[in-house]
C-alpha cells in the first residue's frame, strides 16, 4: 500500500510567519510534487522534484521555495505567510517517465 | 509549460445516463493524460490513463479518447451511478516529468 504523508492535516499560522509543510513517501518515486488546490482552479503546480537536490519550479512558484535533500522526503517552504496563501496542499510523487501520481491526504493552511 | 483547460465545470446528470468530460492541452510533447477522481474530503486516485501511442482505452464504465492532433482528450463514463459523484481532474504530462491538471468538473448524479 502506497504511502504519502503530509506532515499536518491542518496548520493555522500568522501572516509573515515562515511556514514549512513536509511530504514523506515509502515508495522509492523519483518525482515529488506540491500543489495548491482552490475552489474552481484545480491543481496548481508549486514545485516539482525528479531527483535529489533538484527542484523545478512549476506554475505558481512565487512566495514559495523547496527542499529534497532526501529522496523519500520533499518540504515546501512559505518563507513569509501571506492570507492569499490560505489553501489546500496536496503532496503528490511519481515514477520516472510518466506513472501514476499518488497524492497525500492534503494540509488546509490557514493564515490569519 | 503546459497549459491544461476542461469542461465542465459543473454536470449534473440523472443515474443511468452518460457524463463526458473534454480536456484541451498546449504542449505538444505531452504524452500522458491521466484522469483523477476526488470524493468529498479524500485525496484525488487515479480511474484510468492514457498514453500517446493510443486512441482510446475503456475499463468497464469509464473510457477515455484522446485526439493528438486536436490536442484534446475526453472521459467518458456510462450508466452513471451515484457513487460516480465527485470532482474529476484531467491532468497531462510530458517526458520532463512535470504534471498539469485542469481546473476540474464536479460531477453530481441524481438518484
Amino acid at each position: 500500500d502506497v504511502k504519502v504523508t503530509q506532515s499536518s492535516r491542518y496548520l493555522v499560522k500568522r501572516t509573515g510567519e515562515k511556514v514549512f509543510l513536509e511530504c514523506v513517501q515509502d515508495m522509492d518515486h523519483e518525482n515529488m510534487f506540491w500543489y495548491r488546490q482552490d475552489p474552481g482552479l484545480g491543481l496548481r503546480l508549486i514545485y516539482f522534484s525528479y531527483d535529489v537536490k533538484m527542484k523545478e519550479k512549476g506554475d505558481i512558484p512565487e512566495g514559495y521555495s523547496v527542499s529534497r535533500e532526501k529522496k523519500e522526503r520533499f518540504s515546501l517552504i512559505l518563507e513569509s505567510a501571506s492570507t492569499n496563501q490560505t489553501s489546500m496542499y496536496l503532496c503528490a510523487i511519481g515514477g520516472l517517465l510518466n506513472t501514476e501520481a499518488f497524492f497525500g491526504q492534503g494540509t488546509r493552511l490557514t493564515v490569519v | 509549460g503546459e497549459n491544461v483547460e476542461q469542461h465542465p465545470s459543473t454536470l449534473s446528470v440523472q443515474e443511468g445516463d452518460s457524463a463526458v468530460i473534454k480536456c484541451t492541452y498546449s504542449d505538444s510533447a505531452s504524452n500522458y493524460f491521466p484522469w483523477y477522481k476526488q470524493e468529498l474530503g479524500k485525496r484525488p486516485q487515479l480511474i484510468i490513463d492514457i498514453r500517446s501511442n493510443v486512441g482510446e482505452k475503456k475499463d468497464q464504465r469509464i473510457a477515455v479518447t484522446l485526439n493528438k492532433t486536436a490536442k484534446h482528450f475526453s472521459l467518458h463514463i456510462t450508466e452513471t451511478q451515484p457513487e460516480d459523484s465527485a470532482v474529476y481532474f484531467c491532468a497531462a504530462s510530458s517526458n520532463n516529468n512535470d504534471m498539469r491538471f485542469g481546473a476540474g468538473t464536479r460531477l453530481t448524479v441524481k438518484p
